[in-house]
């Protein structure tokens, strides 16, 4: 059964600082997706990672994976408070059956 | 552009009641999700189509029936609803080639 695991689940940093949010997963799966979610809102998407080694950058985002190591990261830089939001990673199932796991998420609250 | 839009946006039931989540989408897309969202638990797949006349359990399907009579429309329904189905759906459609998904702006659902 695919697993995805995103640590921390809560996340608070002050403004101006950086941070990793990791997101480990358990099958062989080359692509990894990152979403963000604002309270009350749906989810939108942020980064799509498609290969081993794949890195994005959004602003002060930055989304990373390894495939070997089945890990994925999202870096972020000199935070802002319009960073506070949840970030989920999702991982694609790779038995043929095309569904999507998603980690529990990180809340992030940056303060200011 | 409208991507993809579900209704209700706002239900509450009584216990018993049945009720029917409609989630359409304008992008041509073949893959079609429900998703629950409950405090701490992340997005739990409950019914997922990879095609128009097919549909397929996901990891909470039990309680839940679904239907994709049309590509664009995926309808997802309570036939006795149950206070544990208290929670907020999410439907997305899965973009072809990247594998992206979009998200619906959600239902909110309360039994009571």
């Amino acid at each position: 059964e695919l697993k995805v695991e995103q640590n921390p689940l809560f996340l608070s940093m002050q403004e101006g600082k950086n941070y990793t949010i990791y997101c480990n997963y358990s099958t062989t799966s080359d692509r990894l997706y990152w979403y963000r979610q604002d309270p009350g809102k749906s989810l939108e998407s942020l980064f799509v990672l498609l290969s081993n080694g794949a890195v994005k950058q959004e602003g002060r985002l930055m989304a990373s994976l390894d495939t070997k190591a089945r890990l994925s990261t999202l870096h972020i830089t000199a935070a802002v408070h319009d960073l506070s939001a949840t970030y989920f990673c999702a991982v694609p199932d790779t038995s043929g059956t095309y569904k999507y796991i998603f980690g529990t998420g990180t809340r992030l609250k940056v303060l200011a | 552009n409208a991507g993809v839009t579900q209704t209700p946006k706002f239900r509450v039931l009584k216990t018993g009641q049945s009720m029917t989540l409609l989630c359409a989408q304008d992008m041509n897309h073949e893959y079609m999700y429900w998703y629950r969202q409950d405090p701490g638990m992340g997005l739990r797949l409950i019914h997922y189509s990879v095609g128009e006349g097919t549909t397929a359990k996901g990891e909470v399907p039990d309680g839940y029936n679904v239907s994709r009579l049309k590509k664009q429309n995926f309808l997802l329904g309570l036939e006795s609803a149950a206070p544990s189905q208290t929670s907020v759906y999410f439907c997305a459609s899965r973009k072809t080639g990247t594998g992206e998904l979009f998200f619906g702006e959600g239902s909110r659902l309360t039994v009571l």
